[in-house]
């Protein structure tokens, strides 16, 4: 099974409007992490929000927001008022195990492109 | 503050060939990963060192594959013979400290696209 699920491959928004981004994930671990990354036509990966499980309340961080619901087991990220350099595809990716624990391999989704038009 | 750096941005080589890529995490970072995207597949997990020692190498898809860390510092994943299957971009990451949650989060690298012929 998956343990991380994004299942928009692509995804059309207008400049200045905002934009959510699925992300579903599979874990049997209590404590965990998800993150988000960008990563634009240059091709370098740019960590964009942090999310932990035990986060009673959502993360954000600038234009971008984390729409964290735990009994779904979802973490969307919603971009705000996109920009057009907020094209880029977009990552899901989720550590298991609690911090410090000495293990934080990430597992990712296969990413969403978001195209932002004018 | 300098980010991950990685080199080559690009390698292009025939099969059987020899490539050996390299990691300079950021400065003071302990922790050094490496991750790989196939074509058309999600981003996996290779391996991670904690300063200069293997904490996992689960990853490594096989043992044409050798990444090392040196000192503690940069880090090189060799691939030897290269195969067809081995293309792919090549990504570190490396984060400061496990032991708090705030530094727990991975920076990664601009990657190194390989493609063998």
């Amino acid at each position: 099974a998956q343990k991380i699920t994004q299942t928009q491959p692509g995804m059309f928004v207008q400049e200045k409007e905002a934009v959510t981004l699925d992300c579903t994930y599979d874990t049997s671990d209590q404590s965990y992490g998800l993150f988000w990354y960008k990563q634009p036509s240059s091709g370098e990966m740019i960590f964009l929000i942090y999310q932990g499980s035990y986060d009673e309340q959502n993360a954000t961080e600038g234009r971008y927001s984390l729409n964290f619901q735990k009994a779904r087991k979802s973490a969307n990220l919603v971009i705000s008022a996109s920009q057009l350099g907020d094209s880029a595809m977009y990552f899901c990716a989720m550590r298991e195990g609690l911090y410090g624990s000495g293990y934080s391999t990430l597992t990712f989704g296969k990413g969403t492109m978001l195209l932002v038009s004018p | 503050e300098a980010g991950v750096t990685q080199f080559p941005s690009h390698s292009v080589i025939e099969k059987g060939q020899t490539v050996t890529l390299r990691c300079d995490p950021i400065s003071g970072h302990d922790n050094l990963y490496w991750y790989r995207r196939v074509m058309g597949k999600e981003i996996k997990f290779l391996l991670h060192f904690v300063k200069e020692s293997k904490q996992d190498e689960s990853g490594m898809p096989n043992n044409r594959f050798l990444a090392e860390r040196t000192g503690g510092t940069y880090s090189t994943l060799k691939v030897q013979p290269a195969e067809l299957e081995d293309s792919g971009v090549y990504f570190c990451a490396s984060s400061q400290d496990l032991r708090e949650r705030d530094t727990d989060t991975q920076y990664f690298g601009p990657g190194t696209r390989l493609t063998v012929l």
